[in-house]
């Protein structure tokens, strides 16, 4: 089946504005991670929900960053109030099982990405 | 504190020679999982090999191979042959079972010229 999408695929936004990031996930699949990746680093945690709860969100920066899956299918990530450093990709991922499982629930498959500027 | 260090930033090689990127881990745990993903040009991230704790033989892949020793926290990954094709960012990345998140390393990018 289709993969994990992730739209806009490229967001320019002023600074101060809200931006909401759409992902769906492969279908079928029980967990939806989000991942911050600056350029020339590796993607760093966000949150992550299994079904329609949110589980662990310790990787959002701040309060101005949010996210929700309300049908435990697609998820949105929303950043208020945007900040210049708030720029980078951001990267969601799915996984068939929900923790605890063995190894083929634990791997995680990436969406395209959207790359976010904030000017 | 779980950690990935991939210390080699880049790597050049020409087509057909054999390339070894390095990754090693740090975690408490005794169960977890060891992966590696590229990130071709295009920019996505694609899924190449998971890796348990519990299982240390090595894995051939055509001309990939990986190489995972639990003495040395080393999980490394060899590109036999390689082709133009191979230029990518390498990640490796470990996930215990005790939490969701997965721990990257900065990535190894490879350069392959004709």
């Amino acid at each position: 089946g289709a993969g994990v999408s992730q739209s806009p695929r490229y967001k320019v936004t002023k600074r101060g504005q809200d931006v909401a990031l759409r992902c769906d996930p492969i279908s079928g699949h029980v967990s939806l991670y989000w991942y911050r990746q600056a350029l020339g680093q590796g993607p760093e945690f966000l949150t992550y929900f299994n079904y329609e709860a949110q589980q662990d969100k310790s990787g959002l920066p701040n309060d101005r960053f949010s996210a929700e899956r309300p049908e435990g299918s697609i998820s949105t990530l929303t950043i208020q109030r945007t900040e210049q450093r708030d720029s980078a990709m951001y990267r969601c991922a799915s996984s068939l099982e929900p923790r605890g499982a063995g190894g083929p629930g634990k791997t995680q498959y990436f969406g395209p990405g959207t790359r976010l500027l904030v000017l | 504190a779980q950690k990935v260090t991939q210390a080699q930033t880049e790597i050049s090689v020409v087509e057909k020679e054999d390339v070894t990127l390095d990754c090693v881990y740090e975690t408490r745990d005794t169960t977890y999982y060891l992966f590696w993903y590229k990130q071709p040009p295009s920019g996505e991230l694609v899924f190449l090999i998971r890796r348990n704790s519990f299982d240390e033989q090595n894995e051939i892949s055509g001309r990939y191979s990986w190489n995972f020793q639990k003495s040395t926290s080393s999980f490394n990954f060899t590109i036999t042959a390689s082709q133009v094709v191979d230029s990518a960012v390498y990640f490796c990345a470990l996930i215990s079972t005790n939490t969701d998140k997965l721990i990257f390393g900065t990535g190894t990018r490879l350069q392959v010229f004709p």
